[in-house]
């Protein structure tokens, strides 16, 4: 069974340009959650998707990030105009269920490594 | 608000002596879960308390819940080089997910 896949694993790109990174869950998990980990610091919660809907995705930033997750494919994160301070780790991970304030396994990817120049 | 205080941010210990990190938390939690993330990975889940005064062990680790159910901690015995990483708590509530500032652990030789 294989695990949570990202990739890709390292993403470099200029300001300006656009970032996509893609996350294949586990199988049998309907349930992706992307975060993001700035340097040095803690993974902040970005979005909760499940198949073809948004949950909730009062973690991302409101402009330049969308999230998907279809019906067929891996779930996206796309970064549009990229900027410096997009630089950071994207993890996404996945759950076979979920309950509201949490109480469900979140398997992590190895995460996409996004370097902005 | 919603965010969980971890505390110490870094700890450096020798190989042998113990560490804790503590989790906390300003209202209620309806559980609580930790992860490890080592240099350069990503996390992996260790366990979830969910009970008031919930204590669990898992070899050298221990893990305890508050019986206010607002704090937790990790406590490791006796370190050991594998050990090296950050220790997150995941709190959720709602639909979102909440992980702690981190305890930072280095085991020196």
């Amino acid at each position: 069974n294989a695990g949570v896949m990202q990739n890709p694993r390292h993403l470099v790109r200029r300001r300006g340009q656009e970032a996509r990174l893609r996350c294949s869950p586990m199988k049998g998990h309907s349930h992706v959650y992307w975060y993001r980990q700035l340097p040095e610091e803690g993974l902040k919660f970005m979005v909760y998707l499940q198949k073809e809907n948004i949950i909730d995705e009062s973690g991302m930033p409101k402009e330049r990030f969308s999230a998907e997750f279809p019906k067929e494919g891996p779930s996206i994160l796309r970064i549009q105009q990229v900027v410096r301070g997009d630089s950071a780790a994207y993890f996404c991970a996945s759950s076979t269920i979920h309950q509201q304030g949490g109480g469900e396994t979140q398997y992590f990817g190895p995460g996409t490594r996004l370097l902005v120049l | 608000g919603q965010q969980v205080m971890q505390i110490p941010q870094y700890q450096h210990v020798q190989e042998g002596e113990d560490f804790t990190t503590y989790c906390n938390s300003s209202t209620t939690l309806s559980n609580i879960q930790w992860y490890k993330q080592r240099p350069g990975g990503h996390p992996v889940f260790l366990i979830q308390l969910v009970k008031s005064g919930e204590v669990k062990k898992q070899k050298r680790l221990t893990f305890q819940f508050g019986e206010a159910k607002k704090n937790s901690s990790l406590h490791i015995t006796a370190t050991q080089t594998t050990d090296v990483g950050t220790y997150f708590c995941l709190r959720g509530t709602g639909n979102q997910f909440y992980f702690g500032t981190g305890t930072s652990l280095t085991v020196i030789p």
